[in-house]
């Protein structure tokens, strides 16, 4: 059965400050691989996506992240976190096959961000 | 304009009380899913839809809970009798355009926020 591991519950960095958000994955195969944002009251915005290629993804507001088989894992980078990334992650895998597959979601990191 | 549109943004009922969530999503959408985050927790996946029939539910979606997209654009989910724990957000999701049936990608309405009293 697939499943999605968010290790860190909470982290707090300084604005500037490079952000690492950690996500490992258990699926039979190469899975898809997305990370999305929730900003407080708000809904799920997709940052990034990984389906196949190039492993190292680029996503909006910055953010990229890196699918490693190896290590089955798939975590969220940003060089510099602006105090507008304060929001809650998370990352989620899809099965690889047509229809009505549904994605499976971490229990989430909240991300703070400090002046 | 958003892919996928939800209302009401915040309902407040009382135990018992029969609850309908609302959700449209763009009209070539293919596949339509609802998810649920109680306060605090992970995203949790309820059903999935397509072609007018469940396609996979999980055991969160009891007897209590039915879907229904009746005119070919609302996507509806009811809950027939809420109890308190039924208190959570939720998210309508959709995806499938034709050309992307295949990718996964997903689609979040901005979410129903239901408070059981």
């Amino acid at each position: 059965a697939q499943s999605v591991t968010q290790p860190d519950i909470h982290i707090t960095v300084s604005e500037g400050a490079s952000l690492e958000l950690r996500c490992n994955y258990s699926y039979g195969a190469t899975p898809y691989l997305f990370w999305y944002v929730q900003s407080p009251g708000q809904g799920l915005q997709l940052l990034l996506k990984y389906f196949s290629g190039d492993t190292l993804v680029q996503g909006i507001k910055g953010f990229e992240a890196e699918f490693k088989r190896s290590q089955s894992s798939f975590n969220l980078r940003k060089p510099s976190v602006h105090w507008s990334d304060a929001a809650e992650y998370f990352c989620a895998v899809g099965e690889r096959q047509t229809g009505a597959n549904n994605l499976f979601f971490g229990t989430g990191t909240r991300l703070t961000v400090i002046p | 304009e958003p892919e996928v549109t939800q209302t009401p943004s915040h309902q407040v009922t009382q135990m018992g009380q029969e609850v309908i969530l609302r959700c449209v999503p763009i009209s070539n959408h293919l596949y339509f899913y609802w998810y649920r985050q109680i306060l605090g927790q992970k995203v949790e996946f309820l059903v999935s839809f397509y072609n007018n029939e469940i396609s996979e539910k999980s055991e969160i979606f009891d007897d209590q809970f039915s879907v229904e997209r009746p005119d070919g654009s609302n996507f509806t989910l009811k809950i027939r009798s809420t109890k308190l724990e039924d208190s959570a957000m939720y998210f309508c999701a959709a995806k499938g355009r034709t050309q992307d049936a295949n990718t996964g990608e997903l689609f979040f309405g901005e979410g129903s926020r239901l408070t059981v009293l």
